[in-house]
């Protein structure tokens, strides 16, 4: 059974510091792995990873994907308190003989920034 | 604007009275997928459509339906809905099979007394 475990469930922090939010997984026929931040309702997407040791990087967020250690971090520098929101990992797996692409979802990580 | 739409946002049911959840998307997508989002359990697949007319059990099908008539619309439907369905439900969209780039609707809060 394909796995995803967050790291730490929930986090508090004050604004200004920084957070590393970590994902690791055990899946059969990876094919990505992709952050997604959830504010009040509806997850939005923050990043796609499918090769080992690229930074991908939006702002103050970046995030980098280690295959061999089959995890993945998120980090969220100078923190603000609209970061506030729980962070989702996801984990696309290819299906054998055709069909859509599997996604496993971790349960998140609640960050709550303070002013 | 690009988007999807769920409906309603809330309801409140009884167990046993069919119930139906809207889930439209305008941005032309092939792929459509539901989700449920309890707490301590993350985002879980009910079902998800490849196409129009094509559609397969998620993690947790058991006790709801779905339908994919048309390419924009993906229904999901509680013929009789018990409390354990009381969940956050998530319809998304994404352009292909590929879920890199789903959209998400905003979400019905479903609560079955």
């Amino acid at each position: 059974e394909d796995k995803v475990v967050q790291s730490p469930l929930s986090l508090v922090v004050h604004e200004g510091d920084t957070v590393t939010l970590n994902c690791s997984y055990e899946v059969t026929n990876f094919r990505s792995l992709l952050w997604y931040k959830q504010e009040k309702k509806a997850p939005t997407f923050l990043f796609m990873l499918t090769s080992s040791g690229i930074e991908k990087k939006s702002g103050r967020l970046s995030s980098i994907l280690d295959k061999k250690e089959l995890f993945s971090i998120l980090n969220i520098t100078a923190t603000q308190t609209g970061d506030s929101a729980i962070y989702l990992c996801a984990v696309e797996v290819t299906y054998s003989g055709g069909g859509a692409d599997g996604l496993t979802f971790g349960k998140g990580t609640h960050l709550i920034i303070q002013p | 604007e690009a988007q999807v739409t769920q409906n309603p946002r809330y309801l409140i049911t009884v167990t046993g009275k069919k119930l139906t959840v809207t889930c439209s998307q305008n941005m032309n997508h092939e792929y459509m997928s539901w989700y449920r989002q309890d707490p301590g359990l993350g985002l879980r697949q009910i079902y998800y459509s490849m196409n129009v007319e094509v559609t397969d059990k998620g993690d947790v099908p058991e006790g709801y339906k779905v339908s994919r008539k048309e390419k924009r619309n993906f229904p999901l439907i509680l013929e009789s809905p018990s409390p354990n369905q009381t969940s956050l439900y998530f319809c998304a969209s994404s352009l292909g099979s590929r879920n890199e780039k789903l959209f998400f609707g905003s979400g019905t809060q479903l609560s079955v007394l």
